[in-house]
């Protein structure tokens, strides 16, 4: 069964430092993938995503991620982390199953900046 | 703010109630999902609708029905609940399932407790 793990579940930084969390999946087809975010008090929304083609993405709010194929990888990185930035963080992969693709999400980071 | 509206935010209910929880999309998408969150942890998918249609039970206990009366609504009804029931119930929707590329775009949930 398809699945991602995430590596790290409680992150501290404080504010400028960089930032890299791990995300491994286990599905071996054509992967689409993806991170959430959900900021304290609001909804999931997306961070960015990965279809084809260049393996680093960019998202928004200064996120990126690489998709490393070899390593079953999809690493969130921000080279400066803001307090603004403390928030859960979910890798996730669109999978296939019966009735069509449905989203598989990490158990998810817990992200808190110190000012 | 997000462009999946759902209703009530907050429902407590007893386990001999019956109550409904709504949710609502503009953007023409044709998939529209229903999500368990529990505290700390990942959403845990419940339900897919595809084109209005039923198209994935996550083998969910016959208690939580839902019904898509139209491409823009998912109902989800609630009858008979358990006190293990409480949680984050979390609507989505997307362009489709037909293809592995499609985002999810979340509402802000309803806090459910039960008594």
């Amino acid at each position: 069964a398809q699945s991602v793990s995430q590596h790290n579940h409680h992150v501290i930084l404080s504010e400028a430092a960089s930032l890299e969390l791990g995300c491994n999946y286990s599905y071996g087809g054509t992967v689409n993938l993806f991170w959430y975010v959900q900021y304290p008090g609001q909804h999931l929304q997306l961070l960015l995503k990965y279809f084809s083609g260049d393996p680093l993405v960019k998202g928004i709010k200064g996120f990126e991620a690489e998709f490393i194929k070899s390593k079953f990888s999809f690493n969130l990185r921000k080279p400066s982390v803001q307090w603004s930035d403390t928030a859960e963080y979910f890798c996730a992969v669109n999978a296939p199953g019966t009735g069509g693709f449905k989203t598989i999400f990490g158990a998810g980071t817990r992200l808190f900046v110190k000012a | 703010d997000t462009e999946v509206t759902q209703t009530p935010k907050h429902l407590v209910m007893g386990m001999t109630n019956k109550k409904s929880l709504k949710c609502e999309q503009h953007m023409g998408h044709r998939a529209m999902y229903w999500y368990k969150q529990k505290a700390k942890k990942p959403p845990e998918l419940m339900f897919v609708y595809s084109y209005e249609k039923l198209s994935i039970n996550e083998s969910v206990p016959s208690r939580f029905s839902p019904e898509c009366p139209n491409s823009s609504l998912l109902n989800l009804h609630l009858h008979a609940l358990q006190p293990e029931d409480s949680a984050l119930y979390l609507c989505a929707s997307s362009q489709g399932t037909e293809n592995s590329n499609q985002p999810q775009h979340f509402g802000d949930g309803t806090r459910l407790s039960i008594l």
